[in-house]
C-alpha cells in the first residue's frame, strides 16, 4: 500500500498568514493527489484534486502543487474559516490512501 | 444534485456485526464507484474499499480484508457496507463517497452525511 505522509500534524497561525503543508508518498505517484478540508462533524470537502487543479468554488486562496512523491497545499491569507484539518489522499493505485491529517488552528 | 443518503447510526456488541447502506440515484449506480471511508473519534480518515457496481469490482484495505464486504444492489440503487467481529475500536463514523473522475485522476467530491457505529458491552 502506499503511504502518505503529511507534516506538519498540527499548525498554529493567524489570520492573513500564508501556510503551507506537505504530503509525502512512499513512492510515486505522478499528479494523483487530492486535497480535503474538514470541519467537526462534517464530511470532508474536496479542495485540489490531481495535484494542482482547484475544485470549483474553492477560493482562490487555496493552491496545490507538486509531482512524484512530494506535494504541497498552500493557504495563501488565512481565512476564519479555513481554520480546519486537512487531508492528503492517493488516488494512484487501490487502496487509494489518506495522510494522517493536519489541524490548522488559530495562534 | 448528487445526493448519497446513509442509514442512521447503530449500537452493536463486540464481536457482532454491522451493515451500512448508502442510496444513491439511478445516474450514480450506474457510473461511478462507491467508496466506504471511515473516522475514528478524534483521528483521521480511513480508506476502507470500494465497489463500482457497473461492473461489479470490489477493492478492499489490506487492514479489513476478510472482515468487510460492500455489495450493491441495483434494485434500491444502495450500496452496503458489511463489517463483522466488531471491536471497540470500529467505533466511528463511516462515510460513503462518489469517484468522480477527471481523465484518469479520481477524487472524492460528493459524501454521505456519515453514519456513527459504536461498538459497545
Amino acid at each position: 500500500d502506499i503511504q502518505l505522509t503529511q507534516s506538519p500534524s498540527s499548525l498554529s497561525a493567524s489570520v492573513g498568514d500564508r501556510v503551507t503543508i506537505s504530503c509525502r508518498a512512499s513512492q510515486s505517484i505522478g499528479i494523483f493527489l487530492n486535497w480535503y478540508q474538514q470541519k467537526p462533524g462534517k464530511p470532508p470537502k474536496l479542495l485540489i484534486y490531481a495535484s494542482s487543479n482547484l475544485q470549483s468554488g474553492v477560493p482562490s486562496t487555496f493552491s496545490g502543487s507538486g509531482s512524484g512523491t512530494d506535494f504541497t497545499l498552500t493557504i495563501s491569507g488565512l481565512q476564519p474559516d479555513d481554520f480546519a484539518s486537512y487531508y492528503c489522499q492517493q488516488s494512484y493505485s487501490p487502496p487509494y490512501t489518506f495522510g494522517q491529517g493536519t489541524n490548522l488552528e488559530i495562534k | 444534485q448528487v445526493q448519497l443518503v446513509q442509514s442512521g447510526s447503530e449500537v452493536k456488541k463486540p464481536g457482532s456485526s454491522v451493515r451500512v447502506s448508502c442510496k444513491t440515484s439511478r445516474d450514480t449506480f450506474s457510473n461511478y464507484a462507491i467508496t466506504w471511508v471511515r473516522q475514528a473519534p478524534g483521528q483521521g480518515l480511513e480508506w476502507m474499499g470500494r465497489i463500482i457496481p457497473f461492473v461489479g469490482m470490489t477493492n478492499y484495505a489490506q487492514k479489513f480484508q476478510g472482515r468487510v464486504t460492500i455489495t450493491a444492489d441495483q434494485s434500491t440503487t444502495s450500496a452496503y457496507m458489511d463489517l463483522s467481529s466488531l471491536t471497540s475500536e470500529d467505533s466511528a463514523t463511516y462515510y460513503c463517497t462518489r469517484a468522480d473522475c477527471s481523465g484518469n485522476s479520481c477524487y472524492y467530491q460528493h459524501w454521505g452525511q456519515g453514519t456513527l457505529v459504536i461498538v459497545s458491552s
